[in-house]
């Protein structure tokens, strides 16, 4: 089993409807946890951190479920330009320098 | 602009051929990475430095040495390179341990 795993996708979800999707992580000590946002051929771009309590920010909430070892993250009113790939990061302990990167989620919005 | 600055943006090495890739952070921050990005993969880090003066290998370390020559500055170096070593590779950088990255916009290396 890897240790952060996506489904690859991709999804395609007409503009303005709700998305999300799951990163499940095999270490259950996991301290820390990212999504992050790459375009094609482009760097990835923090999205967006995962607190325990679930955090939004605008039309993007990410939540940790810890019993069941996911994150998720949910996109409200989907917009073309949130076409791009998702990234799963996980801090296997805390102050670790070696994040787990899952190989990502692709997300078409179609018109 | 502030960030993370990568060069060079392309290469193409033969087999055997070496060459360093270069990256510069302005953003005064502690620790540096080189990360590679395979088709499929998740991003898999070569080598860390927490601190200047600090190196340490990541998960895929053999056939790069890395080179932390102040604050800003890390670099990367392929002595021999390898059709295996054909990737794209990021630089980043963050301001602590838990904090998230700031990346380069990367170097899309070919080894033929």
């Amino acid at each position: 089993r890897k240790e952060v795993e996506q489904d690859p996708g991709p999804f395609n979800v007409p503009e303005g409807a709700t998305v999300a999707f799951n990163c499940t992580y095999s270490n259950s000590a996991s301290q820390s946890f990212f999504w992050y946002r790459q375009d094609c051929r482009k760097e990835p771009k923090l999205l967006m951190s995962v607190y325990s309590s679930g955090n939004e920010d605008g039309r993007f909430t990410a939540q940790l479920n810890r019993a069941s070892q996911y994150i998720s993250l949910l996109i409200r009113d989907s917009k073309l330009s949130d076409s791009a790939t998702y990234l799963c990061v996980v801090n296997p302990r805390w102050g670790n320098y070696q994040l787990i990167w899952g190989a990502g989620t692709k997300l078409i919005i179609k018109p | 602009n502030a960030g993370v600055t990568q060069t060079p943006k392309f290469q193409v090495l033969k087999t055997g051929q070496s060459m360093t890739l270069q990256c510069a952070q302005d953003m005064n921050h502690n620790s540096m990475y080189w990360y590679r990005q395979d088709p499929g993969m998740g991003l898999r880090l070569i080598y860390y430095s927490a601190s200047e003066g600090t190196t340490d290998k990541g998960e895929v370390p053999n056939g790069y040495n890395v080179s932390r020559l102040n604050k800003r500055e890390f670099s990367l170096r392929l002595e021999s390179a390898a059709p295996s070593q054909t990737s794209v590779y990021f630089c980043a950088s963050r301001e602590a341990a838990n904090y998230g990255y700031t990346f380069g916009s990367g170097t899309r290396l070919t080894v033929v």
